[in-house]
C-alpha cells in the first residue's frame, strides 16, 4: 500500500522556539494532505487541508499564523509549529490522498514544549 | 462539517465473540466511508471501506454495513482477538474533504 512518512515522530522544543514537521508521501502524488492533532483520550481534530500549490485551509478555531502549512510538491507538505508553547504539545498526524482512495496516514508526531 | 474533540466511547468485549463498532456521520452526500485503526501512539491504519452505492462489504474477519437513510455506519468484527484492541474511527469523504468520527475504544478481554 502507499506509504506516508511523517518526520520527525517525535520532538522535544523550548518554549518560544518553532518546529517544522514534515509529510511526504513516498510512492504516491498527494494532491491534497490533512493535519490533525490529537490529544489524549480524544479524537483526530482537523487542523487544515491543503492542496498543492495553493493556501491551506484551515478549521474554525487554528491559527494560521501559529500553524504554518506549505504543500510546496505533491509529495512534501510541512506543518511549522510557530512560537510554540506547552498547550501545543500534542500528536499531530498528516495524511495524503489521490483525492480518489483513502487517506494515508504519518506515523504521527509527538511534540513536546517545555 | 466539523470534526469532533470528545471523550471516546468504550466497548470492552470477550476474546472471540463478535464486535460491533457504531459510527454515525454527518453530511448525506458523502459517498466515500472508511473505517480506521489507531493503535495508541500510532497514526490510523485502513481497515476496510465502503462506497455509498454499496450497503455491505466483507473483509478478512470484519464487514462494514451502511445505512445511509439514517447516516450510519458498522464495523463488525468477527472472532475478536486481543490483537484488535485499539480505537476504531470512521471517516467520510465527500469533494476529498475527509472527516472524522468521535471514534470507540475497543478492549479485548483475554
Amino acid at each position: 500500500g502507499a506509504v506516508v512518512s511523517q518526520h520527525p515522530s517525535w520532538v522535544i522544543c523550548k518554549s518560544g522556539t518553532s518546529v517544522k514537521i514534515e509529510c511526504r508521501s513516498l510512492d504516491f502524488q498527494a494532491t491534497t494532505m490533512f493535519w490533525y492533532r490529537q490529544f489524549p483520550k480524544q479524537s483526530l481534530m482537523l487542523m487544515a487541508t491543503s492542496n498543492e500549490g495553493s493556501k491551506a485551509t484551515y478549521e474554525q478555531g487554528v491559527e494560521k499564523d501559529k500553524f504554518l502549512i506549505n504543500h510546496a510538491s505533491l509529495t512534501l507538505s510541512t506543518l511549522t509549529v510557530t512560537s510554540a508553547h506547552p498547550e501545543d504539545s500534542s500528536f499531530y498526524i498528516c495524511s495524503a490522498t489521490t483525492g480518489f482512495t483513502e487517506a494515508f496516514f504519518g506515523q504521527g508526531t509527538r511534540l513536546t514544549v517545555v | 462539517g466539523e470534526s469532533v474533540g470528545l471523550h471516546l466511547p468504550t466497548l470492552s468485549v470477550q476474546e472471540g465473540d463478535n464486535s460491533i463498532i457504531n459510527c454515525a456521520y454527518s453530511n448525506s452526500a458523502s459517498d466515500y466511508f472508511i473505517w480506521y485503526k489507531q493503535e495508541s501512539g500510532k497514526g490510523p491504519q485502513f481497515i476496510i471501506d465502503i462506497r455509498s452505492n454499496m450497503d455491505k462489504r466483507q473483509g478478512q474477519r470484519v464487514t462494514v454495513l451502511l445505512n445511509k437513510t439514517v447516516k450510519h455506519l458498522s464495523l463488525q468484527i468477527a472472532a475478536t482477538q486481543p490483537g484488535d484492541s485499539a480505537v476504531y474511527f470512521c471517516a467520510e469523504n465527500f469533494n476529498n474533504d475527509m472527516r472524522f468520527g468521535a471514534g470507540t475504544r475497543l478492549t479485548v478481554k483475554p
